[in-house]
């Protein structure tokens, strides 16, 4: 079965600072990885996935993330903080073969962004 | 046109009532899904259909009654809820059902509140 853990249920950042949100996973077969973002009374929309591509994923609004094997993890940045980025975000995580109708999702973490 | 509508916005109901909550989507998508969000929990899957059949019922209580009537609508009904499932309703679509290739679209979702 494959799972993620989101390190950090709460970051507070400075406007234009970096943002990291940290995601690990959990899978006995190559996993394919999403990040999504909720922001508040709205539905999830994707920043960015692997499917085993390219290691260093590039994805909507500026935000990238990395899928390194051998820490398992696949950890979301974005350069400059934006007051909008202010949103909770959800890694999550779906399997190959027959397990892959399923999104696994991590219990988020809500990202702060002071001015 | 990239939109999942989702009505109503709000929904108070009493443990005895029966209501509906509906979900359309004009993007030809032909795998749609049910998620419940707790409050500050990532969402949960309840539901997948898959070509206006239900291919993946993930346990929910009988209580709850998804309908897929043509390709664009998706239907969740209500009956004889406990306070317990007040919850943020989101409704997704897709291409197909496997979430390695296709993106999944979220609606707004439907803030329920069970009295």
């Amino acid at each position: 079965a494959q799972s993620v853990t989101q390190l950090g249920s709460h970051v507070s950042v400075s406007e234009g600072a970096l943002v990291l949100l940290r995601c690990n996973y959990s899978s006995s077969v190559p996993p394919y990885l999403f990040w999504y973002v909720q922001y508040p009374n709205q539905g999830l929309q994707l920043l960015l996935k692997y499917t085993s591509a390219a290691t260093l994923v590039k994805g909507i609004n500026g935000f990238e993330a990395e899928f390194k094997k051998s820490e398992t993890s696949f950890h979301l940045t974005k350069p400059s903080a934006h007051m909008s980025d202010a949103a909770e975000y959800f890694c999550a995580v779906t399997g190959s073969g027959g397990s892959n109708y399923k999104l696994t999702f991590g219990k988020g973490t809500l990202l702060t962004v002071n001015p | 046109d990239t939109e999942v509508t989702q009505t109503p916005k709000h929904l108070v109901m009493g443990m005895t009532n029966k209501k509906s909550l509906k979900c359309e989507q004009h993007m030809g998508h032909r795998a749609m899904y049910w998620y419940k969000q707790k409050a500050k929990k990532p969402p949960e899957l309840m539901f997948v259909y898959s070509y206006e059949k239900l291919s993946i019922n993930e346990s929910v209580p009988s209580r709850f009654s998804p309908e897929c009537p043509n390709s664009s609508l998706l239907n969740l009904h209500l009956h004889a809820l406990q306070p317990e499932d007040s919850a943020l309703y989101l409704c997704a679509s897709s291409q197909g059902q496997r979430m390695d290739t296709y993106e999944q679209y979220f609606g707004p979702g439907t803030r329920l509140t069970v009295t």
